[in-house]
C-alpha cells in the first residue's frame, strides 16, 4: 500500500522568499505523484504532476517539484513567494495497480503562511 | 473551462437519515471518484467508479455507502443511515482516463446532527 508523508503541518515564509514544501512517499511500484492546492472554502486544484517522464516537473503559478527516487521524495518549491500563495497544499500518490480507476492517497497537508 | 460541480454546497441532516450527494463530472471524463475530508484532517479516498461499476473502494466505504450514475451526467453518493462521524466535506472528482489528473469539485459540506 502506498502512503504520503508531508513534513510540517504549517510552513511560514516571507513574501519574496523561497517556498519549500516537503513530501515523501512510499510505494511498491513506480508512482504517479501530484501536488494539489486548496484555497479557503474551495476544492482541490492541481498544481503539477509526475508521471514517470521528466523528473523536474513545472506547474502552475511558478511552482515546480523534483522527483527523487533514491530519496522517495517529491518536494514542492517556488523561488519567490507571493501573498496569493497562502493556502493548504496536499501531496498525493497514485500507484498503477494495473486495474481500473485508482484513488489518490493524500498527505495530511501543509498550511503555507506568507508573511508580508 | 469545464469543471466538476457538486450540489448541495452544504447539507445538514439528522443522525440516521439518508442523504444523497450529487456531482456532475466533466462531460468527456470516464473515471469518477468520491473523497472525504473530515475537518482538520487529510483528504481520504472513498471509491472510484468506471464503466458503470465500482472499480476500487477503501475501508471507509462500507455497506452504508453506495454510488450510482443514474443518467449520463450525474454521479451520486448515498449514505444510507448517517452517523455523527460522517460529518465531513465530500469531494467528487473525475478524470479523462486513469493516467490523467483528477479534477475536483468544490465539495459538499455534510453536517450530521
Amino acid at each position: 500500500a502506498q502512503s504520503v508523508t508531508q513534513l510540517g503541518s504549517h510552513v511560514s515564509v516571507s513574501e519574496g522568499a523561497l517556498v519549500l514544501l516537503r513530501c515523501n512517499y512510499s510505494s511498491s511500484v513506480p508512482p504517479y505523484l501530484f501536488w494539489y492546492v486548496q484555497y479557503p472554502n474551495q476544492g482541490l486544484q492541481l498544481l503539477l504532476k509526475y508521471t514517470s517522464a521528466a523528473t523536474l516537473v513545472k506547474g502552475i503559478n511558478g511552482f515546480e517539484a523534483e522527483f527523487k527516487k533514491s530519496e522517495t521524495s517529491f518536494h514542492l518549491t517556488k523561488p519567490s513567494a507571493h501573498m496569493s500563495d497562502a493556502a493548504e497544499y496536499f501531496c498525493a500518490v497514485r500507484t498503477d495497480s494495473g486495474g481500473g480507476a485508482d484513488g489518490l492517497t493524500f498527505g495530511k497537508g501543509t498550511h503555507l503562511i506568507i508573511q508580508p | 473551462e469545464p469543471e466538476v460541480t457538486q450540489t448541495p454546497s452544504h447539507q445538514v441532516t439528522q443522525m440516521g437519515q439518508e442523504v444523497i450527494l450529487r456531482c456532475v463530472p466533466i462531460s468527456n471524463h470516464l473515471y469518477f471518484y468520491w473523497y472525504r475530508q473530515i475537518l482538520g484532517q487529510k483528504v481520504e479516498f472513498l471509491v472510484s467508479f468506471y464503466n458503470n461499476e465500482i472499480s476500487e473502494k477503501s475501508e471507509i466505504f462500507d455497506d452504508q455507502f453506495s454510488v450510482e450514475r443514474p443518467d449520463g451526467s450525474n454521479f451520486t453518493l448515498k449514505i444510507r443511515s448517517t452517523k455523527l462521524e460522517d460529518s465531513a466535506m465530500y469531494f467528487c472528482a473525475s478524470s479523462e482516463n486513469r493516467h490523467n489528473e483528477q479534477f475536483f469539485g468544490p465539495g459538499t459540506r455534510l453536517t450530521v446532527l
